[in-house]
């Protein structure tokens, strides 16, 4: 089955230092990623995706991700976190299945706590 | 360019009863989503809708969920009668045509049911 593992429920950082949040997938043939946002009371936002080219993805807000095909993983990274950036983060694979179409499958989300 | 919305951002009501959420999609915008997360949990795909026509409903959880996009715009998620097990948060999505582009996500409805 499709599947997307987000290990960790919650990740704890420092402000200024590094964030890794992490995300492995399990789907058939070439994976189409996408990591989103959550804030408060809003909706998810988009922040980056990874179809093809370039394993190293750069989004929104200094975000980036890191897709790795023997590892089956899509990391998001930070080099230097900030408090705003506590948020609720969610992985996210097309279904391959979804006849060209992009139904998303969903990690159960990380929530991130940037201290100052 | 307004975003997604979606009407109520809460509701809550008792089983039994009948709930209706909307969603109005980025104008101009074909591919419509839905999506719901039970207790902090993934978010699961319910349906989707490519203009008014459904494409893909595989994810409703059972027949007392109905989905409608009348003429291709706005949508509605019925849930009729709503049972506990029902609670979550529905989010809506929509997107352009082209397969590999990113949804843009409402708000949510925070819906409860007692």
């Amino acid at each position: 089955a499709q599947s997307v593992a987000q290990p960790e429920d919650q990740v704890n950082v420092a402000e200024g230092n590094p964030l890794t949040v992490k995300c492995t997938y399990s789907v058939s043939g070439n994976p189409y990623l996408f990591w989103y946002v959550q804030y408060p009371n809003r909706g998810l936002q988009f922040l980056l995706k990874y179809i093809t080219g370039d394993n190293l993805v750069k989004g929104s807000y200094g975000f980036e991700a890191e897709f790795n095909k023997s590892q089956t993983s899509f990391h998001l990274k930070k080099p230097s976190a900030l408090v705003s950036d506590s948020a609720l983060y969610f992985c996210a694979v097309r279904d391959p299945f979804s006849g060209g179409y992009n139904k998303l499958i969903f990690g159960a989300g990380t929530r991130l706590a940037v201290h100052p | 360019e307004a975003g997604v919305t979606q009407f109520p951002s809460h509701s809550v009501i008792e089983k039994g009863q009948t709930v209706t959420l909307r969603c109005d999609p980025i104008s101009g915008h074909d591919n419509l989503y839905w999506y719901r997360r039970v207790m902090g949990k993934e978010i699961k795909f319910l349906l989707h809708f490519v203009k008014e026509s459904k494409q893909d409903e595989s994810g409703m959880p059972n027949n007392r969920f109905l989905a409608e996009r009348t003429g291709g715009t706005y949508s509605t998620l019925k849930v009729q009668p709503a049972e506990l097990e029902d609670s979550g948060v529905y989010f809506c999505a929509s997107s352009q045509v082209t397969a590999v582009n990113e949804q843009f996500f409402g708000p949510g409805t925070r819906l409860t049911v007692l």
